[in-house]
């Protein structure tokens, strides 16, 4: 069964920084990681999706990558605004042929200015 | 491109009531997922569906949830009777046909509907 966690949990950094938002899982045999941004009372919103075959991705501002061997993806997030505090979500594509999303708990990151 | 629809987008009821929730996917997605997220949680999946067929529904409650997509299109899921702890906000999903090399497999997700058990 798949598990996966992120590291930490909750993060404060002043505007300009530079952060890494980590994710681990237990199961590499995935199909992709997806990461996802939630602003309070809303839904998800995706910011990037990895390929299993795939070592990176980059949108902007974001970098994520992911070590299959290892279990790990992170999230690179530079020059920091205060309009990127939120919760970010990493979730493991994987199942078995149901192509099914684990989570795990989020990360809530606050940006002060 | 219309995204996932969801509503209501807040229900508050007391315990032992029922509710249901809607979903209409993105057009020509033929997977739909219904999560739970638990506040301070990640989006747990409840059930999916390919079409109008259930493909995993083994976290699902059954004996007070349930989920329909008769028509392989939009879906609703209905709770009876609710509990305190079914407080949550339930998130629907689709994609294209997982394993499709077109789609890539991502998952696109509606706002989701808060749900408040007093």
């Amino acid at each position: 069964k798949q598990e996966v966690t992120q590291i930490p949990a909750a993060l404060s950094v002043p505007e300009g920084e530079n952060l890494v938002l980590n994710c681990s899982f237990t199961d590499s045999a995935i199909y992709n990681l997806q990461w996802f941004r939630q602003d309070p009372g809303k839904g998800l919103t995706s910011l990037l999706l990895i390929q299993s075959s795939q070592r990176e991705q980059t949108s902007g501002r974001l970098n994520a990558s992911l070590d299959k061997s290892s279990g790990r993806s992170t999230l690179y997030i530079a020059a920091s605004q205060p309009g990127d505090s939120a919760t970010y979500l990493c979730a493991a594509n994987s199942g078995a042929g149901s192509y099914q999303l684990t989570f795990g708990k989020g990360t809530k990151l606050s940006v002060i200015p | 491109e219309a995204g996932v629809a969801q509503s209501p987008r807040y229900k508050i009821i007391e315990k032992r009531q029922s509710v249901a929730f809607w979903c209409n996917p993105i057009s020509g997605h033929a997977t739909l997922y219904w999560y739970q997220q638990i506040l301070g949680q990640g989006p747990k999946l409840l059930i999916q569906f390919q079409n109008n067929g259930v493909v995993d529904d083994s976290q699902l409650p059954k004996d007070r949830f349930s989920a329909e997509r008769l028509k392989g299109v939009d879906s609703t899921l209905k709770i009876q009777p609710a509990k305190l702890e079914d407080s949550a906000v339930y998130l629907c999903a689709s994609t294209y046909t997982p394993g499709q090399a077109s789609s890539y497999n991502e998952q696109f997700f509606g706002p989701g509907t808060r749900l408040t058990v007093l």
